[in-house]
């Protein structure tokens, strides 16, 4: 079945720098890619997504890309802040199964120091 | 504002025991989700369903039940809990391939 892989469990970078979590997916059929925010106790809300009908999407500070060849995205955040730190989780969705089944990474926690 | 309540918000029961956990949706969503986090796996889906009466399988669904009675309920049923399922459980909606919703979660603790 499906998997995705967050390889980063930790990462922790300077305030105003920039940060980068890493994602694979192995299913070639997937086709949406969302990526989810955890604050500490707090449930998931979501941050941007991208389809694989793009290579690119950028929401503010937050940009996602896409390498459909290799099977990998990533998130990139500019300019850090305090308040971007969190878990994030990576998803995958297969577009062309009849049901829409959203498969989670293990999750990056990033950390942004002062 | 998507919302998706869950209920009970924690809960201890023993090895043994039978538990229910509640989810209602109120975004007239068709896709429900349960998942469950645990340190070092993420989010792993439980079960899922695509309407009334519809239930699929996830990738952990061993000792777990579920039943969507309407279109805002959707259900989780462990008949005997075991210790392996203390987690914090997450109900979540969304429409077709799109954004999710998550309820606030559920800590099931099993003694």
């Amino acid at each position: 079945g499906e998997k995705v892989e967050q390889h980063q469990s930790t990462l922790s970078v300077r305030e105003g720098d920039s940060a980068v979590i890493n994602c694979t997916y192995t299913d070639t059929a997937s086709s949406y890619f969302p990526w989810y925010k955890q604050e500490a106790g707090k449930s998931l809300h979501f941050v941007i997504d991208i389809r694989s009908n793009v290579d690119r999407k950028q929401s503010q500070r937050l940009t996602v890309l896409l390498d459909k060849k290799a099977k990998r995205f990533s998130l990139h955040i500019t300019a850090t802040q305090p308040e971007d730190s969190a878990i994030y989780f990576c998803a995958a969705s297969i577009a062309s199964s009849s049901f829409s089944k959203l498969v989670f990474g293990q999750g990056t926690s990033l950390s942004v120091v002062p | 504002e998507a919302a998706v309540t869950q209920s009970p918000r924690n809960k201890v029961t023993v090895t043994g025991g039978n538990v229910t956990l509640s989810c209602r949706q109120t975004n007239s969503h068709n896709y429900m989700y349960w998942y469950r986090q645990d340190t070092g796996h993420g989010l792993r889906l439980i079960h899922y369903s695509y309407g009334a009466g519809n239930l699929q399988i996830g990738d952990v669904p061993d000792g777990y039940k579920a039943t969507r009675t309407t279109q805002e309920d959707f259900f989780l049923l462990l008949e005997l809990a075991s210790p392996s399922q203390t987690s914090l459980y997450f109900c979540a909606s969304s429409p077709h391939r799109a954004e999710v919703f998550f309820g606030k979660g559920t800590r099931l603790t099993v003694v």
